[in-house]
């Protein structure tokens, strides 16, 4: 089955240790996208990359950025993870000419900083 | 800027009774409207989906008319049944092709056997 796959599910990491978290497509969907979602609260839209192009949300802290080697593959980097990290990670695709525009969701990573 | 407006919970039903779970938006153009279903330590599952207008998505017994009048999306289901237990998010697509959805803030759905 074609699906989004995020490595690992659980992760964690120490106050100040770089991180970096994981997510592969099988969908060929050419828009994939990272949200944070903190406890008991709605996922929060970080970047995207549009094919090759990297979309900022103008609030993602600096402290966070992303790779997208190739369309299947896509990663978050946390250059120096603090308490207030600790959250689950949601990797979602989309294709942009599919006309509804949903989006596919991985089953997340859930990031403990320790 | 765009924004969706949802009951908050928990709301805990009894096995068998009817669902609404309200949804409002707030939005320019015409937006795609989604219902997210996320169990316990999971991802966002897509539930069901309209894109215009008077559309109405289904799916797994659950349905949801887009109403542009009065800009609402609400969740609606017959029989409710324990493993509908999770909390379900209602969200929308500025219809941009790569625009982030812009989600309600969840409503935890408890089903008592």
């Amino acid at each position: 089955d074609a699906m989004v796959i995020q490595n690992p599910r659980y992760q964690v990491t120490q106050f100040g240790k770089p991180v970096t978290l994981s997510c592969s497509q099988t969908l060929n969907h050419n828009v994939m996208y990272w949200y944070q979602q903190k406890s008991s609260q709605a996922p929060k839209l970080l970047f995207h990359y549009y094919d090759k192009d990297f979309n900022n949300e103008a609030d993602t802290p600096d402290n966070f950025q992303s790779r997208r080697p190739n369309t299947s593959f896509c990663f978050l980097d946390i250059r120096s993870p603090g308490l207030g990290d600790a959250a689950m990670y949601l990797c979602a695709t989309s294709r942009d000419d599919s006309g509804t525009y949903e989006q596919y969701f991985g089953p997340g990573t859930r990031l403990t900083v320790t | 800027g765009d924004s969706v407006t949802q009951m908050e919970g928990p709301v805990t039903l009894s096995e068998e009774a009817f669902l609404t779970i309200n949804c409002t938006y707030t939005a320019t153009g015409y937006p795609s409207l989604f219902w997210y279903v996320q169990y316990p330590g999971e991802g966002l599952q897509l539930l069901l989906k309209a894109t215009k207008a008077d559309d109405k998505g289904s799916n797994k017994g659950f349905e949801a008319t887009y109403r542009k009048e009065t800009t609402s999306f609400h969740l609606e289901k017959g029989s409710v049944q324990v493993s509908d237990s999770a909390v379900y998010f209602c969200a929308l697509s500025g219809g941009g092709g790569a625009d982030g959805l812009t989600f309600g803030k969840g409503t935890h759905l408890i089903i008592q056997p």
